[in-house]
Order: structure tokens, then sequence, then C-alpha cells
């Protein structure tokens, strides 16, 4: 079984300012997968990146970038030069070895407000 | 630009009615998970196929809710009889997977949801 813990309900931000929303997940699998969606206020989920634990570098797209430390079990979603268009809920999720075609486990998430 | 869609995107219904949810999966896409989103529970896995086929519908209340995949491009969700305990959103996702094991793992894309209400 997997368990995705954010801590952080709510967060502020003042644009233009880096964000780092926190993920902390637990497994038992030896192989494993992490994602991060963002949910805005008109509700559709967004894919913003993709980790695996086998992977040797962090992941990065564009403005996000995902900053994996195996050992403690954490995948914090770091966001660059946050804009207004940023504010929305955060999920951090993931897989486990099956990988290829099994659900996620999703985190209750973070609401991001980014002030002007 | 392909994407998931989902119908209806609102249902509101009276409890003891029979619901019906579609999703068509991106084009070529093998894998459909279906999810639901409520304040109390967050987002939930309720069932998903491969290749039409059911995986795992362990997430569902199985006296009531039943998925079903009729072909590649249509996927339902049937709640029978609705309660209000039900209303949620639920979202469809899809994805490719070329195989198993984490090295395949693919990028679920979700639709916009469909927002159901059961009074």
């Amino acid at each position: 079984a997997q368990k995705i813990t954010q801590t952080q309900p709510g967060m502020f931000v003042q644009e233009k300012e880096a964000v780092t929303l926190d993920c902390t997940y637990d497994t038992s699998d030896p192989s494993y997968g992490l994602f991060w969606y963002k949910q805005p206020s008109s509700g559709e989920m967004i894919f913003l990146i993709y980790q695996g634990s086998y992977d040797q570098q962090n992941a990065t797209e564009g403005r996000y970038s995902l900053n994996f430390q195996k050992a403690r079990k954490s995948a914090n979603l770091v966001i660059s030069a946050s804009q207004l268009g940023d504010s929305a809920m955060y999920f951090c999720a993931m897989v486990g070895t099956g990988g290829g075609a099994d659900g996620l486990t999703f985190g209750k998430g973070t609401h991001l407000i980014i002030q002007p | 630009d392909a994407r998931v869609t989902q119908t209806p995107r609102h249902k509101v219904t009276e409890m003891g009615q029979e619901v019906t949810m579609r999703c068509q999966p991106i084009l070529g896409h093998n894998t459909v998970f279906w999810y639901r989103q409520t304040m109390m529970q967050g987002l939930e896995l309720l069932a998903y196929f491969r290749n039409r086929a059911p995986l795992d519908d362990s997430g569902m209340p199985k006296d009531r809710f039943s998925a079903e995949m009729p072909d590649a491009t249509l996927a339902t969700l049937k709640i029978q009889p609705s309660e209000p305990r039900d209303s949620a959103v639920y979202f469809c996702a899809s994805g490719l997977a070329r195989g198993t094991g984490i090295r395949n793992t693919n990028i679920q894309y979700f639709g916009a949801g469909t927002r159901l209400s059961v009074l």
C-alpha cells in the first residue's frame, strides 16, 4: 500500500517568488513513480511532472522541478518565478511497482494562492 | 488537441435514480481509470482498465457501481441506485501503457470531470 502526505493545506506566496510544495510518501514497493498534478478552480486535473524512483536526476519541466530525496521519502515540487496563474490546488501522487497500468494514490493537496 | 472527454459535466438527480457517466479516452490510449473526488476523502481510485479488460475495481462499491468499456473509445461508470453519499466529482483518466513495471509508467491524462449531485 502507498501513502502520500501533503502537510501544507494552504500557502500564500508573492508573485515572482519561488514556491516549494511539500510531499512525503510511504511505500513498501522497491520501485515507484511520483507525480504532481495541478487543479485550478475550473476543476480539471493537469499533469505537471513525473519522477521515477530509479531516475538519477531530478525531473524538470519548464518552471517546475521535482526535488526528489529518496532517503527522506520526499518529492517536493518547486515552482520558480511564480505567476498569478499558478494559483490552484496541487496534488502529489504515486504509483507502485506495477507502474505500467496501475492507478494513482493521491495526497490531500495544497491550496496555493499567488498574491500580486 | 487530444484530450479525455467526459459527459455530462454536471448531473443533478434524485436518490434512487440510475446515473451513467461516460468517458472518451484519448485516441490510442490503452488504459482508463475512474477516480472520485470528495472534500472528505480526496481523490480515490475506483476502477481501471487495460486494453478494455478490467484490472481492478476494488475501490468501487460493488453493490451499486459498475464500470465497463463497451469499446476502445468509450468507458462508462454507472450507479444504480444512486444515494446522496455518491455526490462527488468523478474523473476519468487515460494513458498509454507500453508494458508493465515501473519503467513503463504511463502518464494519466484527466478529463474535466462529472460533478454529480444526488438529492
